[in-house]
């Protein structure tokens, strides 16, 4: 089973600073990395799906980016607000095998 | 759009009891999963059908069984509940296995074993 990594578990921000959190993944048979963002008590939802080394991706404040070859992704969140409160899941394929998800990050951002 | 739909939304069984968890899908979607998610472990998949006819254990399949009864459909059947059952359970969808795309997940069951 393959063993998807993310730091820190929980995070705690004012409203306004900027923060980011790592993924980490085998990066041998890589073949897309996905983040989700997880309210409580709602479901997870598709933010990124990148699958090339250098890949960058943007959502508004929110931005993702790759590295394949040494085996993690960082996710960016610019001026946090407090609708930002949330878990976001990092998730791993490798070819046609299901996603497998780390643990996630909770956020929570305080005004 | 309904995307994926999961009934029922809250569950109590009793030790020993049975009951199966329905998920539909309306996107035309070839694959489909169930995860349970736990305090602390994330999501840990259950059982998943790449496509219709096939099912396949993930990670923590026992206690469970599956059926993917037609392209729409695919339920979780917990034959003789145990307290360590107690969980909430997702199912998702994506157009195919190991795709680009995303997984579309249902609102979840939240599920207690007494």
């Amino acid at each position: 089973i393959l063993n998807v990594e993310q730091s820190p578990q929980s995070l705690h921000v004012q409203e306004g600073d900027s923060t980011n959190f790592t993924c980490s993944f085998p990066s041998s048979n890589f073949y897309a990395l996905h983040w989700y963002r997880w309210e409580t008590a709602k479901s997870p939802e598709a933010l990124f799906v990148m699958t090339l080394n250098g890949d960058e991706k943007k959502k508004g404040r929110i931005s993702a980016t790759l590295n394949t070859k040494e085996g993690y992704s960082y996710l960016y969140i610019k001026g946090s607000q407090p609708e930002d409160s949330a878990t976001y899941l990092c998730a791993l394929s490798s070819g046609n095998t299901p996603l497998v998800f780390g643990k996630g990050t909770r956020l929570s951002v305080i005004a | 759009n309904a995307g994926v739909t999961q009934t029922p939304k809250f569950q109590v069984l009793k030790t020993g009891q049975s009951m199966t968890l329905q998920c539909a899908q309306d996107m035309n979607h070839n694959s489909m999963y169930w995860y349970r998610q736990d305090p602390g472990m994330g999501l840990r998949l259950i059982y998943y059908s790449a496509s219709e006819g096939t099912t396949d254990k993930g990670e923590v399949p026992n206690g469970y069984n599956v059926s993917r009864l037609n392209k729409r459909e695919f339920s979780l059947r917990l034959e003789s509940a145990a307290p360590s059952q107690t969980s909430v359970y997702f199912c998702a969808s994506s157009e195919k296995m190991g795709a680009g795309g995303g997984y579309t997940f249902g609102s979840g069951t939240r599920l207690t074993v007494v």
